[in-house]
């Protein structure tokens, strides 16, 4: 069975940092591009960022460039996401999730993880 | 405001049918192929549609996807109780900025 379970959020304050994990297994992990997508409380999906197999190619939302970092262990089996200079509107619940290949295949993302709290608030 | 213009809300009976609509432009829909995601209350999203009309394995027939132009469309016929959710659509956006975009989500109320 393909399970993505993440881990990682909580309470930050403004301007702080904060390292989300994703543990993957019940596929091959490294033959898939990986994506972050996150919604905020009683809002609806905002895709936050790809990652290619090999971790060369990344993509992301404009609102977190220069701010998120997309990356991955093969080995490890787990997919990060390194969060800096967080905002309030930052606020969401952060899913891990497998993607499909390339920019044809970016916004087919199946399945997706439980999901993990991220709070930015002083 | 999302780039892809989706009802805020939808309602019908059970056994009926109900169309979800998924409005954008020709940097997105149309040029790229579309997908659709079903949000049960407290869940993750669960893909339903791909490559416009695709089901994954598992998504009932009762799902269906098309699309045209810049317009898709999910249809769910047979509605069931269980089918109470908010249902996105999603694609890529190819514009300056180049990243995936879903439409804002639509509630549907099964009375």
């Amino acid at each position: 069975e393909v399970q993505l379970v993440e881990s990682g959020g909580g309470l930050v304050q403004p301007g702080g940092s904060l390292r989300l994990s994703c543990a993957a297994s019940g596929f091959t992990f490294s033959n898939y591009w990986m994506s972050w997508v996150r919604q905020a409380p009683g809002k609806g999906l905002e895709w936050v960022a790809n990652i290619k197999q090999d971790g060369s190619e990344k993509f992301y939302v404009d609102s977190v460039l220069g701010r998120f970092t997309i990356s991955r262990d093969n080995a490890e089996n787990s997919l990060y996401l390194q969060m800096k200079s967080l905002r309030a509107d930052d606020t969401a619940v952060y899913y891990c999730a497998r993607a499909g290949a390339g920019i044809v295949g970016a916004s087919v993302v199946d399945p997706w993880g439980q999901g993990t709290l991220v709070t930015v608030s002083s | 405001q999302s780039v892809l213009t989706q009802p805020p809300s939808v309602s019908a009976a059970p056994g009926q049918k109900v169309t979800i609509s998924c409005s954008g432009s020709s940097s997105n829909i149309g040029n790229n192929h579309v997908s659709w995601y079903q949000q049960l209350p407290g869940t993750a999203p669960k893909l339903l549609i791909y490559d416009n009309y695709k089901r994954p394995s598992g998504i009932p027939d009762r799902f269906s996807g098309s699309k045209s132009g810049t317009s898709a469309t999910l249809d769910i016929t047979g509605l069931q109780t269980g089918d109470e959710a908010d249902y996105y659509c999603g694609t890529w956006d190819s514009s300056l900025s180049a990243e995936v975009v879903f439409g804002g989500g639509t509630k549907l109320t099964v009375l």
